[in-house]
């Protein structure tokens, strides 16, 4: 089945304690991004991949990192969680060349106290 | 840059009858515009989208509609049924831009029984 999955589904962590939250896509997608998503305020997007190795900012990077050393895994790394890093994340591929459709993941949700 | 405003931010109708949603967009160069739709839980999914060659398109109950003098496009869906609840994104996006997407804040439709 073709999906994007995302680990860990919950997390409560606290401030400080690096986090990793993985992404892995079966679909051999060149695209990847990794969404936050608060009330009101819709998707906002955190970093993006356009193929292995190569990664950009989104328009929310601050306190955020990420990796792309394979194509199917595109984890996204919080060194030091803050409390307004609490979200609800979701990671997305696409095959950006065929079509723009993302298909998402079915989203990480974090708590930092 | 690219914004993409939406209205309303609730909306509630009756079983039966038809919703609009609405979205601006401030890019005139923006030339795709999907629609996605996030059940309870889950990721957001692709629903409908449109190209700004196109006008109109329709998929059986969902059809979107896009003006691009005025710069907006809408999401119409008909005859509305309990499985259509759910929070509704809009975006757009332009072709040179990577495949990014500038979303709207979303809408979360209430269909009452």
């Amino acid at each position: 089945e073709a999906q994007v999955t995302q680990n860990p589904r919950y997390l409560i962590t606290v401030t400080g304690k690096k986090l990793t939250v993985t992404c892995s896509q079966n679909m051999n997608h060149e695209y990847m991004s990794w969404y936050r998503q608060d009330p009101g305020l819709g998707l906002r997007q955190i970093y993006y991949s356009m193929n292995v190795e190569v990664t950009d900012k989104g328009d929310v990077p601050e306190g955020y990192k990420v990796s792309r050393k394979e194509k199917r895994n595109f984890p996204l790394i919080l060194e030091s969680p803050s409390p307004n890093q609490t979200s609800l994340y979701f990671c997305a591929s696409s095959s950006g060349t065929r079509s723009y459709e993302q298909y998402f993941g079915p989203g990480t949700r974090l708590t930092v106290t | 840059g690219e914004n993409v405003e939406q209205h309303p931010s609730t909306l509630s109708v009756q079983e039966g009858d038809s919703a609009v949603i609405k979205c601006t967009y401030s890019d005139s160069a923006s030339n795709y515009f999907p629609w996605y739709k996030q059940e309870l839980g889950k990721g957001p999914q692709l629903i409908i989208d449109i190209r700004s060659n196109v006008g109109e398109k329709k998929d059986q109950r969902i059809a979107v509609t896009l003006n691009k003098t005025a710069k907006h496009f809408s999401l119409h869906i008909t005859e509305t049924q309990p499985e259509d609840s759910a929070v509704y994104f809009c975006a757009a996006s332009r072709w040179d831009s990577n495949y990014q997407l500038i979303w709207g804040a979303g809408t979360k439709l209430i269909i009452k029984p």
